[in-house]
């Protein structure tokens, strides 16, 4: 069936320590967005990467989509209190429907 | 620009009464999504609407849940009856055509 997978579920950092969570998708995608939930939030856009092997940089986030288009990762050097919240990696699927991952929880220890 | 309304925010049922849910998208979006998150998960697409026809609704339960988006701007979700396994957050949102999605608050619903 269609899924996204993400891993890891949970990362715990002391505050300037990196980050990294991945996505894998079970087929080949048109493209990947990156989304971010605050705690009691609502998801918020970050990003769309389109192209193979895509790299793509917001200030201290990096993201990139793989070569064949099925994984992509995100990446925070440096982290802040402010990074806290859960990332979705989603990808489109059949008929456009956005399929998300199940989302990597990142907490921030000051 | 204002952006996805929702409402009600909170919404406390029993289990077997119906409830329903409202989602006002940003202005000229044409496409609207309902999602249901359970709390630990990612959002789950229920329903999604190009204007006003429907475009995907293969995980909607449709025997206790029906949605609408009449004139193509608003819209509503309804659960009826409603089951303990239907508490969770539902947001709604909106893109112009595909791409970004916006998000809307979102409804938290508790049934007991």
């Amino acid at each position: 069936g269609q899924q996204v997978m993400q891993i890891p579920q949970y990362q715990h950092v002391q505050e300037g320590e990196d980050f990294t969570t991945y996505c894998n998708s079970s087929t080949t995608l048109s493209n990947i967005q990156w989304y971010k939930q605050r705690p009691g939030g609502h998801p918020v856009f970050l990003i769309q990467l389109v192209k193979s092997g895509e790299v793509k940089k917001q200030k201290r986030l990096t993201f990139q989509f793989g070569e064949a288009k099925k994984n992509s990762s995100l990446h925070i050097t440096a982290t802040q209190t402010t990074d806290v919240g859960t990332y979705f990696c989603a990808g489109p699927f059949q008929g456009g429907k956005l399929i998300f991952g199940q989302g990597t929880e990142l907490s921030v220890k000051p | 620009e204002a952006g996805v309304a929702q409402s009600p925010r909170y919404k406390i049922i029993e289990k077997r009464q119906s409830v329903a849910f409202w989602c006002n998208p940003i202005s000229g979006h044409a496409t609207l999504y309902w999602y249901q998150q359970i709390l630990g998960q990612g959002p789950k697409l229920l329903i999604q609407f190009q204007n006003n026809g429907v475009v995907d609704d293969s995980q909607l339960p449709k025997d206790r849940f029906s949605a609408e988006r009449l004139k193509g701007v608003d819209s509503t979700l309804k659960i009826q009856p409603a089951k303990l396994e239907d508490s969770a957050v539902y947001l709604c949102a909106s893109s112009l055509v595909w791409g970004e999605q916006y998000f809307g608050p979102g409804t938290r619903l508790t049934v007991t």
